[in-house]
């Protein structure tokens, strides 16, 4: 069964204090992976597609790196606009159209 | 551009009526999906249109359907409404069915349905 696991379940964070997290996956085939931020309330907020180990995708303080088992979101010296819940979702091979998500991370950064 | 919009905002329903909830997507995008954020459990996948069709359906009862309409909007109707219904139902459109590709899904603000 395809499963998604994010670390840590919350995050706080000082203003300039880089840090990473953490989406682990197993899947029968992996067509993509998504990362998306969304706030209270709110839809989420499309941020990167990965599609293969390897591949790095950057928007301003947020970088996005795959491996074969996991990737990691990396956010570098954030800003309070940065607080949100970051979530992570696979689509699989035999699963066409559906995005299986983990439960999130909650970020806060503090000033 | 106009992102993915959905209707009503809030919708309030007593426990065994209907709910229909509505959704636009991005103009182009011809393929529409629908999640539930339930409280503490996360997205879950329920249904997934493409040029009418329904292509794909989570694990939820037949009292969760919907429809697509030629203009490619949809609706997502749910019977016989229960408690365990209160959720934030998120609607998201995509370019459409490539079986080369992997669409990216752009979600619409949601809307809020509780069920007393």
């Amino acid at each position: 069964e395809d499963q998604v696991t994010q670390s840590p379940e919350a995050l706080r964070l000082q203003e300039g204090e880089s840090s990473s997290l953490n989406c682990s996956y197993t899947v029968s085939g992996l067509r993509g992976l998504f990362w998306y931020r969304q706030d209270p309330g709110k839809g989420p907020e499309f941020l990167f597609t990965l599609y293969s180990a390897g591949e790095e995708k950057e928007k301003e303080r947020l970088k996005a790196t795959l491996t074969k088992k996991e990737s990691f979101l990396h956010i570098t010296a954030p800003k309070p606009e940065d607080s949100a819940t970051y979530l992570c979702a696979v689509q699989a091979a035999d699963s066409w159209g559906k995005l299986q998500f983990g439960a999130g991370t909650q970020v806060v950064v503090t000033p | 551009e106009a992102g993915v919009t959905q209707s009503p905002t809030h919708l309030i329903k007593t426990r065994g009526q209907q709910a229909t909830l509505r959704c636009s997507p991005i103009s182009g995008h011809t393929s529409v999906y629908w999640y539930q954020q339930a409280l503490g459990l996360g997205l879950q996948f329920l249904l997934w249109y493409d040029e009418g069709e329904e292509r794909n359906r989570g694990n939820f009862p037949p009292r969760f359907s919907g429809r697509q309409f030629p203009n490619y909007s949809s609706e997502l109707n749910v019977n016989a409404l229960e408690l365990e219904d209160s959720a934030l139902y998120l609607c998201a459109s995509s370019l459409g069915l490539d079986p080369s590709s992997t669409d990216t899904q752009y979600f619409g603000p949601g809307t809020r349905l509780t069920v007393l």
